[in-house]
């Protein structure tokens, strides 16, 4: 059973600071999902990946897949950016098709 | 942008009655999914559909859940007899592939049900 953890759980920051969410997998993926959810609970996907990294403007996500850690950094964060990120596992065994996700990371920027 | 789209954003239910969560899943995809969110825990996964069959489904999907494609757009999720633990946000997703090809989710707003 593929278990993930993501951290840290609240981060409070700074407009402006560079911003760091983790995310650690227990059994091989084929692909890791990062999902952003706003208050009022709609899920957006910002990211797939299942190796290296990937830019989407001030977002940034990289995987090692050797370790099973992937990383969500924001760049110049801003108010705009506070949400709860989720990372969620998409498995690699035959069968398995719903994601395996995290608890989320709260994430405050303010002002 | 194609969007999933889920209605209603929120329903209101009398334990043990029957509801149904409705979703458009975007046109072009053939791989759809039901997950719930119960308030303060992470996202689970319920069921998986494709080609008018369940392929995968899991332990919380119990009898008292189906699903069903009634016609070439809609995807419903209903509960027969709900119970004060089905209190959830319901998330309707779809993709083009099946996800273990590493395709891209695209999720619904979320329909939060309230069981009183």
């Amino acid at each position: 059973k593929n278990e993930v953890e993501q951290s840290p759980q609240n981060l409070t920051a700074q407009e402006g600071e560079f911003i760091t969410i983790n995310c650690s997998y227990s059994v091989g993926i084929s692909a890791l999902h990062w999902l952003q959810q706003h208050p009022g609970g709609g899920i957006v996907s910002l990211f797939m990946l299942s190796s290296g990294k990937k830019k989407h403007g001030r977002l940034i996500a990289t995987i090692n897949i050797q370790e099973k850690h992937s990383s969500l950094h924001i760049t110049a964060s801003h108010p705009r950016d506070s949400a709860v990120y989720i990372c969620a596992a998409a498995h690699s065994g035959g069968g398995a098709d719903g994601l395996t996700f995290g608890k989320g990371t709260h994430l405050i920027i303010q002002p | 942008e194609p969007e999933v789209t889920q209605t209603p954003s929120h329903q209101v239910t009398q334990m043990g009655q029957e509801v149904i969560l409705r979703c458009v899943p975007i046109s072009n995809h053939l791989y759809f999914y039901w997950y719930r969110q119960i308030l303060g825990q992470k996202v689970e996964f319920l069921v998986s559909f494709y080609n008018n069959e369940i392929s995968e489904k899991s332990e919380i999907f119990d009898d008292q859940f189906s699903v069903e494609r009634p016609d070439g757009s809609n995807f419903t999720l209903k509960i027969r007899s709900t119970k004060l633990e089905d209190s959830a946000m319901y998330f309707c997703a779809s993709s083009e592939q099946p996800r273990r090809m590493n395709t891209e989710a695209f999720f619904g707003q979320g329909t939060r049900l309230t069981v009183v």
